[in-house]
């Protein structure tokens, strides 16, 4: 399967600002998503990253909010802007190499907002 | 709409078997997705479910009944490193892939 490196592992946060969370993979592949997961609860799609194109997002997330970028096949960036504490939460990248395999995961990024 | 369903939590006693149940309503089937998740960090691939029937890896088993809409976990000689929460993952028509909310499994010595 392929290797994903997220970064950052984890951060704390101003209200307020912005944070760019990246994702590299050790191969090309299909499809790059990102998932929200805040506490005790399961996974929430925010949006499917494109290559070339705009990003397609979820239903309650919007790109000024979440703008999303994926300029090739390996590498994906997720920004969480203008954040308030209830954007406290663990932000996953994954990634599809085929129509039915499964997704794989990065470690996540821990962002704690103050 | 699209609907997953699974126990919250669990508690099972080391050495023991235990099986998680989670039953499904999509807009369509392409597969079943079984991953596992320690606390605090990311998900990771168990097992994978497109026929009927029950696929085994090792510990691990996995099985669908389509007509049912409903799949299990099959977890045996369970050790304390299987504490974790336990999620069960539909691939529907779109082949947009939809979470249930995770089984939190308790290993008790």
């Amino acid at each position: 399967s392929a290797v994903i490196s997220q970064k950052p592992s984890r951060d704390i946060c101003q209200r307020g600002t912005s944070l760019t969370i990246q994702c590299q993979v050790d191969s090309q592949v299909t499809m790059m998503f990102w998932y929200r997961q805040q506490p005790g609860q399961s996974l929430t799609l925010i949006a499917t990253a494109n290559q070339g194109s705009e990003a397609t997002y979820e239903s309650g997330f919007v790109i000024d909010k979440f703008p999303i970028s994926r300029p090739n096949l390996t590498f994906s960036t997720l920004t969480v802007s203008n954040m308030s504490p209830e954007d406290s939460s663990i932000y996953l990248c994954s990634v599809l190499t085929g129509e039915s395999q499964p997704q794989h995961f990065g470690d996540g990024t821990r962002l704690s907002i103050l | 709409g699209q609907n997953i369903d699974q126990p919250t939590e669990m508690t099972a006693t080391e050495g023991a078997i235990v099986q998680i149940n989670c039953t499904y309503q999509t807009s369509g089937f392409n597969g079943l997705f079984w991953y596992q998740q320690h606390a605090g960090e990311a998900p990771t691939f168990l097992s994978y479910n497109v026929l009927d029937g029950l696929e085994e890896k090792g510990r691990f088993s996995s099985f669908l009944s389509r007509s049912k809409g409903y799949s299990y976990l099959l977890l045996k000689e369970l050790q304390m490193k299987d504490s974790a929460s336990y999620l069960c993952a539909v691939l529907d028509s779109n082949y947009q892939l939809i979470w249930g909310a995770g089984t939190k499994l308790i290993i008790k010595p």
